[in-house]
């Protein structure tokens, strides 16, 4: 088992559609989370991060998070052709912080 | 705050070539780490620093790899005898701070390594 898995897509959602991404990770004592987006080409960009169970908005994006579960996923609500990207959930691991990442979901959002 | 950034975005090297690569932090912040990424997968932890202190690397990091952060500030990252497996992006981020594990790290733009 993978530490932190993603569905690998593509996901395809119609311009203004709610797209859901999800993530699930194996180590139950995590406690941040975060989730990047990552342009064609491009490096990644922090998006959200999430700490608590629950919802966390941010503009179009929530990040919900269940330990219980070891589930992480991010809604993206109103998707804009400029939302498809591959979008990669991130857990730090052991001191230091160092991330580990899913191979990420590719999100295309036809116009 | 000008964001991590690195150079060079591009290099493109023939087999058994060393490589040097740069990255400058964000200002302040006491933790650099690089990671690579292949195509289709996401980023894989390489090494990172505490200022100056090289605190972890990871078994990926062959004996050919070695990265330095002189002064805390800038680091390097050098790849002798580079071998066709080599080609990736060579990512560097940064983060505030010491300890807790809530700090996000922001990326810079990457190196793309393509070898010949």
């Amino acid at each position: 088992q993978k530490e932190v898995e993603q569905n690998s897509g593509p996901l395809s959602v119609p311009e203004g559609a709610i797209a859901s991404l999800n993530c699930t990770y194996s180590d139950r004592g995590s406690q941040s989370f975060f989730w990047y987006r990552q342009y064609s080409g491009k490096s990644p960009e922090l998006i959200m991060s999430i700490y608590s169970n629950g919802d966390k908005e941010d503009g179009r994006f929530t990040a919900q998070l269940n330990k219980a579960s070891q589930y992480v996923s991010l809604l993206i609500r109103d998707s804009q052709p400029s939302d498809s990207a591959t979008y990669l959930c991130a857990v730090p691991r052991e001191y230091g912080n160092k991330l580990v990442f899913g191979a990420g979901t590719i999100l295309r959002v036809k116009s | 705050d000008t964001g991590v950034s690195q150079d060079p975005r591009h290099k493109i090297t023939k087999r058994g070539q060393n490589v040097t690569f740069r990255c400058d932090p964000i200002s302040e912040h006491n933790r650099l780490y690089w990671y690579r990424q292949t195509l289709g997968q996401g980023p894989e932890f390489l090494t990172y620093f505490q200022n100056e202190a090289q605190l972890e690397k990871s078994r990926l990091l062959s004996d050919r790899f070695s990265a330095e952060r002189p002064k805390g500030s800038f680091s390097t990252l050098e790849i002798q005898r580079t071998e066709q497996g080599d080609s990736a992006m060579y990512l560097c981020a940064s983060s505030p701070g010491q300890g807790d594990s809530n700090q996000p790290q922001h990326f810079g733009d990457g190196t793309r390594l393509s070898i010949l």
